[in-house]
């Protein structure tokens, strides 16, 4: 499988604090995009980084990919309590035809 | 604004009968997938199309098929219900490769019993 990993599994802060979490992928990417999840429903994309772009931001959103590691970032600063939802990192193959999910993070804000 | 829907929110079935989950969206998209996420797993690909008729198996197809008849339907279809089959499963479309963001369905949680 290509699936990815996100690192923390569960994270828990207090509003206005950041949150970063980590996606880890195996194999060589055409671009590398963050989704979020309310409890129960579907995902919703969050930003998109292409294979030789090294940052990005979009509003309090800030995502980093390092090919080299295999490896990205997503930081949310000044977090608010309508954050907290499930954080993934999806994979597009070279050929952009299949999507790879990791596994999650929940992100937990607490006001 | 984009729509994807997923015909049933929640289903129970029994083991041994036939299912069809549909996916309906109105945004001209040439790519469908569907997905089925379970805790601790994340999202699993199942199955996706690239164009009306076209198929192809996604990591985890045994037991699934589908049909894309029409640009805009994509069916999953289980063909002898299991209790393994028991998930949250997500349809999502998406215009070409090209162009990256993937747009999902609300999710139609599945219990085989």
């Amino acid at each position: 499988s290509q699936q990815g990993e996100e690192d923390p599994q569960a994270l828990s802060i207090q509003e206005g604090e950041n949150a970063t979490m980590n996606c880890s992928y195996k194999t060589s990417i055409n671009n590398l995009q963050w989704y979020r999840q309310n409890s129960g429903r579907g995902l919703v994309h969050l930003i998109l980084i292409r294979s030789n772009e090294r940052e990005k931001h979009s509003g309090r959103l800030r995502v980093t990919l390092d090919t080299s590691k295999k490896s990205s970032s997503l930081l949310i600063t000044a977090s608010r309590a309508a954050d907290t939802a499930s954080y993934f990192c999806a994979t597009a193959s070279n050929t952009g035809n299949q999507f790879y999910f990791g596994t999650g993070t929940s992100l937990t804000v607490i006001p | 604004d984009v729509k994807v829907t997923q015909s049933s929110r929640y289903l129970v079935k029994r083991t041994g009968e036939k299912v069809f989950l549909e996916c309906v969206q109105d945004m001209d998209h040439e790519n469908m997938f569907w997905y089925r996420q379970d805790p601790g797993l994340g999202l699993r690909l199942i199955y996706f199309s690239y164009d009306v008729k076209m198929k192809e198996k996604g990591d985890i197809p045994e037991g699934y098929s589908v049909s894309r008849e029409k640009k805009e339907r994509f069916s999953l279809i289980l063909e002898s219900a299991s209790t393994n089959q028991t998930s949250m499963y997500l349809c999502a479309s998406r215009r070409t490769p090209n162009t990256g963001e993937l747009f999902f369905g609300e999710g139609s949680r599945l219990t085989v019993l």
